[in-house]
C-alpha cells in the first residue's frame, strides 16, 4: 500500500537550518510530482512547495521562497525539504503529499503523517 | 494568487442532518479542486477530487459539485465519524491554496 513517512523534525533556534525527509513506498516514486504542505498549530494547511517527477521543475510559496529548497532522490524513493534561515512562523507540522503522476492527474491524494518543526530560542 | 473562501466557518449539526459547505475561488479554476477532511492529530484525507469525483473508499454520502468559481461539498446524512474540519484546495495554478476550513461539530 502507499506509504509516506516524514522525518527530521525537531526543535531548532531561529536562523538555523533543518532538513526534512519523506520516504515513500508502495508506488513508483519516480513518476510522481511531490509536495510539501505545512500546518501551524491551530491553523489550516498551507501549501509550501512542489517538485516535478524528474526534479527539473519546482515551485514555492512566497513565504518560503529563497529560504527553503525542495529536492528528491529517485534512487532512494525519498523527498527532501531543506529549510534555512528558520523563523518562528515556520513552526508547523510538515506533511509530504503525492501527485500528480505522469499517467494520472490526481493531486495530493496520499499524505504522510507529518513531522513537527518547532522554531524557538 | 488565487484566494479561496469557505462558508460557513463552522456549523453545528445532528446525526442524520444534511450538511452543505461552500468554497469560492477568486478566479475561475475549472474543476481543479479537492475536498479534504481532517480530524485532530491526523493528516488531511482527500474525499473528493476534480470537484465532483468521489475518492475510492469514501462513503457515498459525500458528494461534490461545482465548476469555475463556486463549489459545494454535501454530506447527505451526517454520521458520528464525520465530525471534523473540512478544507477545499485549488490546484489550478501555483501557489496552490487551501480554504480556511469549516469545522463541523455536534449540535
Amino acid at each position: 500500500q502507499v506509504q509516506l513517512v516524514e522525518s527530521g523534525g525537531g526543535v531548532v533556534q531561529p536562523g538555523r537550518s533543518l532538513r526534512l525527509s519523506c520516504a515513500v513506498s508502495g508506488f513508483s516514486f519516480s513518476i510522481y510530482a511531490m509536495h510539501w504542505v505545512r500546518q501551524a498549530p491551530g491553523k489550516g494547511p498551507e501549501w509550501v512547495a512542489v517538485i516535478s517527477y524528474d526534479g527539473n521543475n519546482k515551485h514555492y510559496a512566497d513565504s518560503v521562497k529563497g529560504r527553503f529548497t525542495i529536492s528528491r532522490d529517485n534512487s532512494k524513493n525519498t523527498l527532501y525539504l531543506q529549510m534555512n534561515s528558520l523563523r518562528a512562523e515556520d513552526t508547523a507540522i510538515y506533511y509530504c503529499a503525492r501527485g500528480p503522476g505522469i499517467y494520472d492527474s490526481s493531486y495530493l491524494d496520499y499524505w504522510g503523517q507529518g513531522t513537527l518543526v518547532t522554531v524557538s530560542s | 494568487d488565487i484566494q479561496m473562501t469557505q462558508s460557513p466557518s463552522s456549523l453545528s449539526a445532528s446525526v442524520g442532518d444534511r450538511v452543505t459547505i461552500t468554497c469560492r475561488a477568486s478566479q475561475g479554476i475549472r474543476n481543479d479542486l479537492g475536498w479534504y477532511q481532517q480530524k485532530p492529530g491526523k493528516a488531511p484525507k482527500r474525499l473528493i477530487h476534480a470537484a465532483s469525483s468521489l475518492q475510492s473508499g469514501v462513503p457515498s454520502r459525500f458528494s461534490g459539485s461545482g465548476s469555475g468559481t463556486e463549489f459545494t461539498l454535501t454530506i447527505s446524512s451526517l454520521q458520528p465519524e464525520d465530525f471534523a474540519t473540512y478544507y477545499c484546495l485549488q490546484h489550478n495554478s501555483y501557489p496552490f491554496t487551501f480554504g480556511p476550513g469549516t469545522k463541523v461539530d455536534i449540535k
